[in-house]
């Protein structure tokens, strides 16, 4: 998946809990995306980066946040973890932010929050 | 608010039939249309991609109709195999950055042997 992991792949957590996805990438990619995908909803944009400690908020920002202190790294955090947030959660990267630029999705991490 | 609204949500199709998955939008201001499929356990993957200023784009079996007009584009996958079964996605992209990518609610495909 073009040079993308995301770790953990599953994770299993308690409401109220904090919780912290990993996307890395080998590919020295400047943008970093994180979408989260639910049966009838499609994908949704979370946060996205254009550089490391350059962030902002996509269309499904409440309850999230994110930090990228290295051009590789870019990290999801639930500060308090809800039911709602159960979801598959994908990285994605891609050179430019151009429209036409293609992203390249990681395998995505499966979290649930009972 | 459904910026893109795609049917149908899942289709069978036999080995050899044509499937084709339809996509309406709202919003003039979309102006690139790409598709993404998605097997299951990985990520999305783009497939092809269509600007407005073009009725029909084709590469191999797949190929994508757009109707500027009627604000609706849709892809046709010729001869399908069970290889191809997957999700496949619609999405839409106003301005000129993909963080504003806006995809449909995907539509679960199944070609059987």
């Amino acid at each position: 998946d073009a040079g993308i992991t995301q770790s953990p792949r599953h994770k299993v957590t308690e409401t109220g809990t904090p919780v912290t996805l990993r996307c890395h990438q080998t590919e020295n990619h400047r943008y970093m995306y994180w979408y989260r995908q639910d049966p009838g909803h499609g994908l949704r944009l979370i946060h996205y980066s254009y550089g490391v400690k350059d962030t902002d908020k996509g269309e499904v920002s409440d309850g999230y946040s994110v930090s990228r202190s290295k051009t590789e790294d870019f990290l999801l955090t639930l500060e308090s973890a809800t039911s709602s947030q159960t979801s598959v959660y994908f990285c994605a990267i891609s050179e430019s932010d151009r429209k036409n630029e293609k992203l390249f999705f990681g395998s995505g991490t499966q979290l649930s929050v009972l | 608010q459904q910026q893109v609204k795609q049917s149908p949500q899942s289709l069978i199709v036999q080995k050899g039939g044509i499937s084709i998955i339809n996509c309406a939008y709202e919003n003039t201001a979309f102006d690139y249309f790409p598709w993404y499929q998605q097997f299951p356990g990985k990520g999305p993957a783009l497939l092809i991609a269509i600007r407005p200023d073009v009725s029909e784009k084709k590469e191999g079996r797949f190929t994508i109709s757009f109707n500027k007009s009627a604000k609706q584009f849709s892809l046709h996958i010729m001869d399908s195999q069970p290889g191809d079964s997957a999700t496949y996605f619609c999405a839409a992209i106003s301005g000129g950055s993909n963080y504003k990518l806006t995809f449909g609610k995907g539509t679960l495909l199944t070609v059987n042997p």
